[in-house]
């Protein structure tokens, strides 16, 4: 079983609706959930840092985190073709020294 | 927010030359610094975590003596691709962080090797 497993896509939403990407990670005791957003050709950018069980929201980005369930979700409302990328998830693993583990992405088209 | 670059962001090199890439976190210290690399459609795949002062921890499969990681400073680490052969090139990226805090990357150096 892969630490940080992502859908790998292409998930394609029409414009205007909401796009939800979804994560699972192996290692119960995870504290740090990450969602990184990666234009083809360009380096990872921070999109959405999550911590506690809940939903985190910020403009059009809600992340929510269920730590029972393992499980972590980035949902973008009003999806728009600029969100049109691969998001990575990404979850501090305790079992390797708080290292930064990713998913392999899902890539996200948004069609006009 | 927290700013880090590299340099240079392209490079393009003959087959057996070295090459350094610079990351420097601007705007705040990072304890740690990582080195990724990607190959075209595929995932990222950190190659080794650095920590300033120390020598740096490589993954399964990373040559130590071929990708030679210097942390010297807080705010700079470099990786050099020694002897660089064409099945090197790639985009290299590394990103900085600052305690058990948020991971911030840089933008990515392009390296071909002719």
């Amino acid at each position: 079983q892969k630490e940080v497993e992502q859908n790998s896509g292409p998930l394609s939403v029409p414009e205007g609706a909401i796009a939800s990407l979804n994560c699972t990670y192996s290692d119960r005791v995870s504290q740090s959930f990450f969602w990184y957003r990666q234009y083809s050709g360009k380096s990872p950018e921070l999109i959405m840092s999550i911590y506690s069980n809940g939903d985190k929201e910020d403009g059009r980005f809600t992340a929510q985190l269920n730590k029972a369930s393992q499980y972590v979700s980035l949902l973008i409302r009003d999806s728009q073709p600029s969100d049109s990328a691969t998001y990575l998830c990404a979850v501090t693993m305790y079992s390797s020294a708080s290292k930064i583990i990713f998913g392999s992405g899902t890539r996200l088209s948004i069609r006009p | 927010g927290a700013v880090v670059s590299q340099h240079p962001s392209w490079v393009i090199c003959k087959s057996g030359t070295s090459v350094k890439i610079e990351c420097r976190s601007l705007d705040f210290q990072a304890t740690t610094m990582f080195w990724y690399r990607q190959f075209p459609k595929q995932s990222l795949m950190l190659m080794a975590t650095s920590n300033e002062g120390s020598k740096a921890t490589y993954e399964q499969g990373v040559e130590k003596d071929k990708f030679l990681i210097n942390h010297a400073s807080l705010t700079l680490s470099t990786l050099t691709v020694t002897s660089a052969h064409p099945e090197d090139s790639s985009f290299y990226i590394c990103s900085a962080r600052a305690g058990d805090n948020e991971q911030f990357f840089g933008p990515g150096t392009r390296l071909t090797v002719l």
